[in-house]
């Protein structure tokens, strides 16, 4: 079974207008990190917003949120009043804990397109 | 910023030539990670490190191998490379000792040809 699972390939959005990227994910650690990060056309990695498995609240970042539904195991990112600098590859991460050591693995990615 | 350094940056090579990739991080941090990221597959972990000679492997670790024998230094070597490690290379690292978040940063990445 897939642990993240991002089920949009590609999406295109009007500038302004609100984005929800999709993400679901599988463990049985009761104590996980969700992530999501940026990849431009330029290629770097750059890390937008994190959520504990025990945070209370939702995490926000400027214009980035994450609507975590911890019972439906999903992490969706909220990018409110998209601006074409948007325009990326988006990847959902999920962060386990196992004998001290701890990995990260990552969706296949959302290509997210602004359009003016 | 995280100090992670990625060499080479772009790599042609023949298939059945050894290559070695070297990551390099001043941040003295204890994880370190090789990623490879292909069209469809996003990222998928190869091998990673949780201290000096101390490393694991990664869900597509065939046909690699990895060495750290500074904290600074992660080195992943392709034995004998073949045309499906034709990837794009990604060497992260987590401050997860410092910040509970345990957020990766990556280096630049490495493209690797193989012909």
């Amino acid at each position: 079974a897939q642990k993240i699972t991002q089920t949009q390939p590609g999406m295109f959005v009007q500038e302004k207008e609100a984005v929800t990227l999709d993400c679901t994910y599988d463990t049985s650690d009761p104590s996980y990190g969700l992530f999501w990060y940026k990849q431009p056309s330029s290629g770097e990695m750059i890390f937008l917003i994190y959520q504990g498995s025990y945070d209370q609240q939702n995490a926000t970042e400027g214009r980035y949120s994450l609507n975590f539904q911890k019972a439906r195991k999903s992490a969706n990112l909220v990018i409110s009043a998209s601006q074409l600098g948007d325009s990326a590859m988006y990847f959902c991460a999920m962060r386990e804990r196992f004998f001290g050591n701890e990995k990260l693995t990552f969706g296949t990615g959302t290509r997210l397109t602004i359009i003016p | 910023d995280a100090g992670i350094t990625q060499s080479p940056r772009h790599k042609v090579t023949e298939t059945g030539t050894p290559v070695t990739l070297r990551c390099h991080q001043t941040e003295n941090h204890r994880y370190m990670y090789w990623y490879r990221q292909d069209p469809g597959h996003g990222l998928r972990l190869i091998h990673y490190s949780y201290g000096v000679k101390d490393t694991d492997k990664g869900e597509v670790s065939d046909g690699y191998s990895v060495s750290r024998s500074k904290t600074e230094d992660f080195l992943l070597t392709l034995e004998s490379a073949t045309s499906s490690q034709t990837s794009v290379y990604f060497c992260a690292i987590s401050e997860s000792e410092t910040r509970d978040t345990g957020e990766l940063f990556f280096g630049e990445g490495s493209r690797l040809t193989v012909l």
